[in-house]
């Protein structure tokens, strides 16, 4: 029973290119949350998805941050035009309902380092 | 705006001692709490869940929730050097995500 998948692991990226993370849920998951860790720091959440819905982004930057969980295939974290800012763990988690009923699950991450 | 707080320590404690890890909230409507384990590097692992007053047991792990006075704690009794990592306390800000604290970073000593 595969958990939750993110690729790549680690991604580098130098100032003002585009990033893109994968996030595949775990198995009959269909809810989806994006959260970023900067060093030294506790998570913070970004965007929580459900299938070709984005249900709150609240948490997302206003500026160069997408997110998207299509009908057919993972969910996508992009960040466009990185700053080094942008360096940090984003980890994704995915639950069968929503949290305040049901615990998330977390992927292994993707570290993003700009140079 | 929920709130969570935690001692971002270093914690240490010795091999097989007891280690007590806290966390208080800010909003009293606040009904369940996670307890998430993070090794350096590593994502978060989900390690206890409680929904009600009093303690719940897991192995060596208790959970305590008091909600009169806003404090969740974890105990691990026996305390392993393989237990030393960041202990992030969560909980349901609403219907979409947790809200973490800033995690306790703690250390057992052979």
């Amino acid at each position: 029973n595969a958990g939750v998948m993110q690729n790549p692991r680690h991604l580098v990226r130098r100032r003002g290119q585009e990033a893109r993370l994968r996030c595949s849920p775990m198995k009959g998951h269909s809810h989806v949350y994006w959260y970023r860790q900067l060093p030294e720091e506790g998570l913070k959440f970004m965007v929580y998805l459900q299938k070709e819905n984005i249900i709150d982004e609240s948490g997302m930057p206003k500026e160069r941050f997408s997110a998207e969980f299509p009908k057919e295939g993972p969910s996508i974290l992009r960040i466009q035009q990185v700053v080094r800012g942008d360096s940090a763990a984003y980890f994704c988690a995915s639950s069968p309902r929503t949290p305040a009923r049901d615990t998330q699950y977390f992927g292994p991450g993707t570290r993003l380092t700009v140079l | 705006q929920k709130e969570v707080e935690q001692n971002s320590g270093p914690l240490s404690v010795p091999e097989g001692a007891i280690a007590s890890l806290n966390c208080t909230y800010s909003d009293r409507g606040s009904q369940s709490f996670f307890w998430y384990r993070q090794y350096s590097g590593k994502s978060p692992e989900l390690i206890m869940f409680i929904y009600s007053n009093g303690d719940k047991e897991d192995g060596r792990f208790t959970a305590q929730l008091n909600k009169a006075s806003q404090y969740v704690s974890l105990l691990i009794r026996d305390s392993q050097p393989s237990d030393s990592a960041t202990y992030l306390c969560a909980t349901p800000g609403g219907a979409q995500k947790l809200v973490f604290g800033q995690g306790t970073r703690l250390t057992i000593n052979p």
